[in-house]
């Protein structure tokens, strides 16, 4: 059981560049989220779904955009790569919405120069 | 917006001492969660609590909800190394969850 999947582990990008982090639950899972972990700010709250073809903004959406096409399936886009947006990136997902245990994946490590 | 403050932000313990984390809420929680991160690593759910006033206890961690449903703390006695990293807490109301900054606990053998 492989549990929640992001790819890239690690990405450096140049400001301005477009790029596409993955995350994929094999759970089945309806609910799903990215944050972002920057020091001494703990985990934010990016962008979050709770079902197929659902979307919602979390605490810091801008410059992010998200899709739910499947239920397996949450990428996040970042649209034009900035500096502020050098973070590590963590998806996770959970069964329902209702407070249930939220999975982690490992984190993907982005640097923007 | 909800916010969720964490306090302290640092607690260096020698090993054997007790260790308590809190966190509080600028709004009422319909839940809180716990969440440990090893360095490097990733969170990992350790409990929920969801009724006011409710106590969990694993082992050497004591959870606790506040009766009001805007606080919470973890309580680990006697700290052991194995119980390094960081703590977090997070507070959900409605659809949003929010994260606290965390308690990096440290502890010496």
């Amino acid at each position: 059981n492989a549990g929640v999947t992001q790819t890239p582990k690690f990405q450096v990008l140049k400001t301005g560049q477009s790029m596409t982090l993955q995350c994929a639950q094999d759970m089945n899972h309806e609910y799903m989220s990215w944050y972002r972990q920057d020091p001494g700010m703990g985990l934010r709250l990016i962008h979050y779904s709770v079902g197929a073809g659902i979307t919602d903004q979390g605490e810091v959406p801008n410059g992010y955009n998200v899709s739910r096409s499947t239920t397996e399936d949450f990428p996040l886009r970042l649209l034009s790569a900035a500096p502020s947006q050098t973070s590590v990136y963590f998806c996770a997902s959970g069964s329902g919405f209702s407070g249930n245990t939220i999975y982690f994946g490992e984190g993907s490590w982005l640097t923007v120069v | 917006g909800q916010q969720v403050m964490q306090i302290p932000q640092y607690q260096h313990v020698q090993e054997g001492e007790d260790f308590t984390t809190y966190c509080n809420s600028s709004t009422t929680l319909s839940n809180i969660q716990w969440y440990k991160q090893r360095p490097g690593g990733h969170p990992v759910f350790l409990i929920q609590l969801v009724k006011s006033g409710e106590v969990k206890k694993q082992k050497r961690l004591t959870f606790q909800f506040g009766e009001a449903k805007k606080n919470s703390s973890l309580h680990i006695t006697a700290t052991q190394t194995t119980d390094v990293g960081t703590y977090f807490c997070a507070g959900r109301n409605n659809n949003d969850m929010r994260f606290g900054a965390g308690t990096r606990l440290t502890v010496k053998p």
